[in-house]
């Protein structure tokens, strides 16, 4: 089946610093990408949607200028948590909806193996 | 509103016996997706399965069973003969086809059951 892989696994850095998370989708192109947060114990909770080449959307109560994600071509998108803080520490998860080879789109989802954020 | 929710915030259970996980929704929409997945204490998300909206078949894999009913918006999930390495959280999903575009693709996840099988 279609990969997608999310780096890095996890992260520990310090208050105040920028981390990027990247996401992509290894044999196939992904079209949108969505970004999801889960904190300890809780659900998903979509961040923003992003399609290749466009701004992306964020969800309600999500800052855009905090989270920035880039999805500049098709098998790759990256989340940068900017100056990041101890309340941002959570596990990010993407996932990619895109074009099979053969099948197109068949509206399947994929999802990275997450990345694990602490904030120290 | 799209809604799925999952009564059971935990589950134990001794290891061979069946558990069932529950999950409803809500959702205004005749076309959507339903899906299971299984986040083991790693963190991924583990596809289960995925059905449409149009297809009340129970289905059956190996332990796995899937008991769709339209008729009470319920998508339950049955695990017969449990086994310790099924113990991890379980999430029930909705997908809408008719969300257009950049959303196609979203899911609205329950809030997950935690199951754990003891020896």
């Amino acid at each position: 089946g279609a990969v997608v892989s999310q780096h890095p696994s996890w992260v520990i850095c310090k208050s105040g610093t920028s981390v990027k998370i990247e996401c992509r989708s290894l044999d196939f192109q992904a079209t949108t990408m969505f970004w999801y947060r889960q904190f300890p114990k809780q659900s998903l909770m979509l961040m923003a949607t992003s399609n290749e080449g466009s701004k992306a959307t964020y969800e309600q109560g999500v800052e855009k200028d905090k989270f920035l994600i880039n999805h500049a071509s098709l098998t790759l998108s990256t989340l940068t948590v900017t100056s990041a803080h101890p309340e941002d520490s959570s596990f990010y998860i993407c996932s990619a909806r895109g074009l099979l080879a053969g099948l197109g789109d068949t509206g399947e989802l994929f999802f990275g193996e997450g990345s694990r954020l602490t904030v120290l | 509103a799209q809604k799925v929710t999952q009564a059971q915030t935990e589950i134990s259970v001794v290891e061979k016996e069946d558990v069932t996980l529950d999950c409803v929704y809500e959702t205004r929409d005749t076309t959507y997706y339903l899906f299971w997945y299984k986040q083991p204490p790693s963190g991924e998300l583990v596809f289960l399965i995925r059905r449409n909206s149009f297809d009340e078949q129970n289905e059956i894999s190996g332990r796995y069973s899937w008991n769709f009913q339209k008729s009470t918006s319920s998508f339950n999930f049955t695990i017969t003969a449990s086994q310790v390495v099924d113990s991890a959280v379980y999430f029930c999903a909705l997908n809408y086809l008719a969300d257009r575009g950049s959303t196609l693709g979203r899911l609205y996840f329950g809030r997950g059951t935690q199951l754990t099988v003891w020896p």
